[in-house]
């Protein structure tokens, strides 16, 4: 099974700067997610992609996060002006129409 | 009320035996369900879907129940390689997971 990849695979920020999450999908899937998990805490979806365009997106999803795929391949994660309880694992995946999801391996992102 | 609530676990057994996971989601509009597996500090990894009559994969085995929004995984003859953390994952829409229960499978 080809592996989803994520770069990079850490990334640390100071509060308030920008980050963009990099995620490179298997080709022929249509859908993409993010997710997040802090430390020690559950999985938490974040937003899905379908067709370029965000399907649905969760109450944590607020104006500080954005997603693209600027080149139609590329998945990325923007978030600006982090903040400290931003630091987490960050997860994209990408999923079939019946919903099953294969994972990437994560970027650890701390804000310091 | 959770989500999707999980045994809280830990679970500590030997090399051979069945363990049983239970799950219960709040959504009754969910659509989909899934057991994944997560290693310490890695990414989940799909286990199995679940389908209301019942799966089997090797052996894991998974249940749905509609009526009483309960969702099941069994291993039997359980490995030193199960051990993991165990998530239920509901779907209708956006992806819900459980918080996990933690396996532990011992020589």
């Amino acid at each position: 099974e080809p592996e989803v990849t994520q770069t990079p695979s850490h990334q640390v920020t100071q509060m308030g700067q920008e980050v963009i999450l990099r995620c490179v999908p298997i080709s022929n899937h249509l859908y993409f997610y993010w997710y997040r998990q802090i430390l020690g805490q559950k999985v938490e979806f974040l937003v899905s992609f379908y067709n370029n365009e965000i399907s649905e997106k969760s109450e944590i999803f607020d104006d500080q996060f954005s997603v693209e795929r600027p080149d139609g391949s590329n998945f990325t994660l923007k978030i600006r002006s982090t903040k400290l309880e931003d630091s987490a694992m960050y997860f994209c995946a990408e999923g079939t129409a019946t919903y099953e999801q294969y994972f990437g391996p994560g970027t650890r992102l701390t804000v310091t | 009320r959770k989500e999707v609530e999980q045994d809280p676990g830990p679970f500590n057994v030997p090399e051979g035996a069945t363990v049983a996971f239970n799950c219960t989601y709040s959504n009754s509009a969910s659509q989909s369900f899934f057991w994944y597996r997560q290693d310490c500090r890695k990414e989940p990894k799909l286990l199995m879907s679940v389908y209301s009559s019942g799966n089997e994969d090797g052996r894991f085995t998974a249940q749905l129940n509609r009526a009483s929004q309960y969702i099941s995984l069994l291993i039997r003859d359980s490995k030193l390689s199960d051990s993991a953390t165990y998530l239920c994952v509901v779907s209708g829409g956006d992806m819900r997971f459980g918080a996990g229960t933690r396996l532990t499978v011992k020589p």
